[in-house]
């Protein structure tokens, strides 16, 4: 397995509450990629980066803002968690030789909002 | 923008049976496809793509480019088949990330 690390990898918190994810990667990719997978959704891309400080958006970016301040790690933060960001949250890496190409994903990060 | 759709949320075959995953995506470019495979408890790994048009676990899939489709596809099930399989497509070039299908569960019975 790539070296891809989640934390934590279970919470459960209320609503209104800032809630922070984090992964950690040993890969030294470029790319990284923050994914939430819901039954009927498939997976969604939130938010990503390609390289240090350098970040956008993905598909469904409300209500989420992301940080990388070094290259193996890539926060998602949750300003004031809502049910609706109820969800199992994937990070990827990539190196992006040629495109996004393979991803590799961390082992996921399940959050309940109450 | 792009596309994917796996029409099949749930799919239930018997051991030993042919198995064909749907998946037809949209995109005006030329994208790379690809297959990712999730077994219970494991995180999403990489079956197939097709630029490598390689056999993995003996599941093949084509790009079939006139119909805009990229089916994955094995012979014969076997029970350790049963998993979550999601299609995936890139736009290639930028690495903005790859748009997933919905995901279709394949059962297997024995």
């Amino acid at each position: 397995d790539a070296g891809i690390t989640q934390s934590p990898r279970h919470k459960v918190t209320e609503t209104g509450t800032p809630v922070t994810l984090r992964c950690h990667q040993t890969e030294n990719h470029r790319y990284m990629y923050w994914y939430r997978q819901d039954p009927g959704h498939g997976l969604r891309l939130i938010h990503y980066s390609y390289g240090v400080k350098d970040t956008d958006k993905g598909e469904v970016s409300d209500g989420y803002s992301v940080s990388r301040s070094k290259t193996e790690d890539f926060l998602l933060t949750l300003e004031s968690a809502t049910s609706s960001q109820t969800s199992v949250y994937f990070c990827a890496i990539s190196s992006g030789t040629g495109g996004t190409g393979e991803l590799f994903f961390g082992e996921g990060s399940r959050l309940t909002v109450l | 923008a792009q596309r994917v759709t796996q029409p099949e949320k749930l799919l239930s075959v018997f051991k030993g049976a042919p198995v064909e995953l749907k998946c037809n995506y949209s995109y005006s470019g030329s994208p790379e496809l690809f297959w990712y495979v999730q077994y219970s408890r494991q995180r999403l790994q990489l079956l197939l793509r097709h630029i490598s048009r390689e056999s993995i676990k003996g599941f093949t899939a084509d790009l079939n480019k006139g119909e805009t489709s990229f089916h994955l596809k094995k012979p014969f099930a076997q029970e350790e088949d049963s998993a979550m399989y999601y299609c995936a497509l890139s736009k290639g070039g930028g690495a903005d990330g790859l748009t997933f299908g919905k995901g279709t569960h394949l059962i297997i019975q024995p």
